[in-house]
């Protein structure tokens, strides 16, 4: 069983259009986080929820919303997509918001805009 | 603005040598320090995450040390295998609800 699973794996579509991508981990973890790897490559945080609750809300465009209907889930909505959106996204979960015995990764959906 | 910085930025070496990178994080404050093995077309898998200054931990032929006073950590690897090759990240916390801040990675490819 995948502790975090990501949906989709690829992602590709058209400028201007609305996606979402899906997390969900089965592991029990209070905290989730979502990530974007950057064009080199570094991992930067974008949103963090804590039992539902919104704990970190990095700068990042009002285009992407984080939604979590329970402390299992994190999605994010992208809307309008741009071209500069290009990037894999990776969720993780964590046991607390200080990643105290690490974080958990899902295997990252890797958006594509045109 | 936090930043991690880690060395080298690549390293390769032969089957069998040790090696060891460094990572260095400002030691104003600090909560935790995380390692992070990350291959290819995978996703990053913790290996330690360390709290206490002078914390040594170890899994298998891969050990880290921390020093909060001074701020850096070193990763250590005896006895490279080909297997060993990935990306080494770590990331750093300044408290238990702060955002975990991650570096560039230092990249290993191990020689057969």
């Amino acid at each position: 069983d995948t502790a975090v699973s990501q949906t989709p794996k690829y992602l590709v579509t058209q400028m201007g259009n609305d996606k979402s991508i899906k997390c969900e981990q089965n592991l029990g973890h209070d905290t989730m986080y979502w990530y974007k790897q950057d064009s080199k490559k570094f991992l930067k945080i974008m949103f963090s929820y804590n039992n539902k609750e919104l704990i970190i809300n990095e700068t990042v465009p009002n285009r992407f919303s984080p939604k979590s209907p329970d402390k299992a889930h994190l999605n994010l909505h992208i809307n309008s997509l741009e071209l500069g959106d290009s990037a894999v996204y990776f969720c993780a979960s964590s046991q607390a918001p200080g990643g105290d015995y690490g974080y958990t990764f899902g295997s990252g959906t890797r958006l594509t805009v045109v | 603005i936090l930043n991690v910085e880690q060395s080298p930025q690549s390293l390769h070496v032969q089957e069998g040598d040790s090696t060891n990178f460094t990572c260095s994080f400002p030691s104003s404050n600090f909560y935790a320090l995380h390692w992070y093995r990350w291959e290819t077309a995978k996703s990053p898998e913790a290996l330690f995450v360390m709290t206490l200054n002078g914390d040594e931990k170890k899994k298998g032929r891969i050990s880290a040390t921390l020093n909060t006073k001074e701020g850096y950590s070193y990763l250590y690897i005896k006895g490279s295998q080909p297997e060993d090759s990935a990306t080494y990240l770590c990331a750093f916390s300044l408290t238990s609800y702060d955002k975990v801040i991650f570096g560039p990675g230092t990249s290993l490819s191990v020689i057969p």
